[in-house]
């Protein structure tokens, strides 16, 4: 157990929806990241926040926006789903930034239909 | 685009042998780390090994960095069952993480 809890587990949805994905960092961590893995395009980092600040920004589309809350909780909205944003989203935290191991959540299956 | 690569793509040796893999990446990394993914869960790091350093070991984890060739190697030692698994290496590099596609590691009893 990484410490690192995202919730649902998994998702099914349609094409057109939006949904909203959580994370709980580890106690402790300020930094929360998002990734997206598929069969076709890997692990790709979505986003990074800080504290409650956007740091870094990676593959993440329009329809994609992310906030970190002051209790360092984190969501991923996606919007106007389409079936290629089927994929298993990952939360990961770290105690401060890219110079330390990432702690990674169990991830939430997004199934568009 | 990805930053890390691996090499090879699978692998399948039996338990008890050495397992290596290979990275290679694009540009000037802060630090360069390994995790590993059982099926569909979520990653667990392995190592982390610094721009400035040449080689680690973690247990039965040996790590290299030759940041000249823009590439590092992860070794398994004595190799179990319970190392079946995808192994990522991930180059830390301008605030992201930038994955590899990994390589599938089957341990044969």
């Amino acid at each position: 157990d990484s410490g690192v809890t995202q919730t649902p587990k998994h998702l099914i949805t349609a094409t057109g929806q939006r949904v909203t994905l959580r994370c709980s960092p580890r106690s402790g961590d300020l930094s929360v990241y998002w990734y997206q893995q598929s069969l076709d395009q890997g692990l790709q980092f979505l986003i990074q926040y800080y504290n409650g600040e956007e740091r870094a920004k990676g593959n993440i589309l329009e329809r994609f926006s992310a906030q970190q809350f002051p209790d360092l909780h984190s969501e991923l909205n996606l919007s106007s789903l389409e079936l290629g944003d089927s994929a298993l989203y990952f939360c990961a935290s770290s105690a401060q930034g890219l110079l330390n191991e990432q702690f990674f959540g169990p991830g939430t299956r997004l199934t568009v239909l | 685009s990805q930053q890390g690569e691996e090499d090879p793509q699978a692998l399948s040796i039996q338990e008890g042998e050495n397992a290596t893999m290979n990275c290679s990446y694009k540009t000037s990394i802060n630090n360069l780390q390994w995790y590993r993914q059982n099926s569909g869960r979520g990653l667990v790091h392995l190592i982390l090994i610094r721009s400035n350093e040449r080689e680690k070991h973690s247990g039965r984890l040996r790590v290299t960095l030759d940041t000249s060739k823009k590439s590092s190697s992860l070794l398994i030692t004595a190799s179990r069952a319970a190392d079946t698994a995808s192994y990522f290496c991930a180059a830390a590099w301008d605030y992201k993480l930038s994955f590899g596609a990994g390589t599938t590691v089957t341990v044969r009893a």
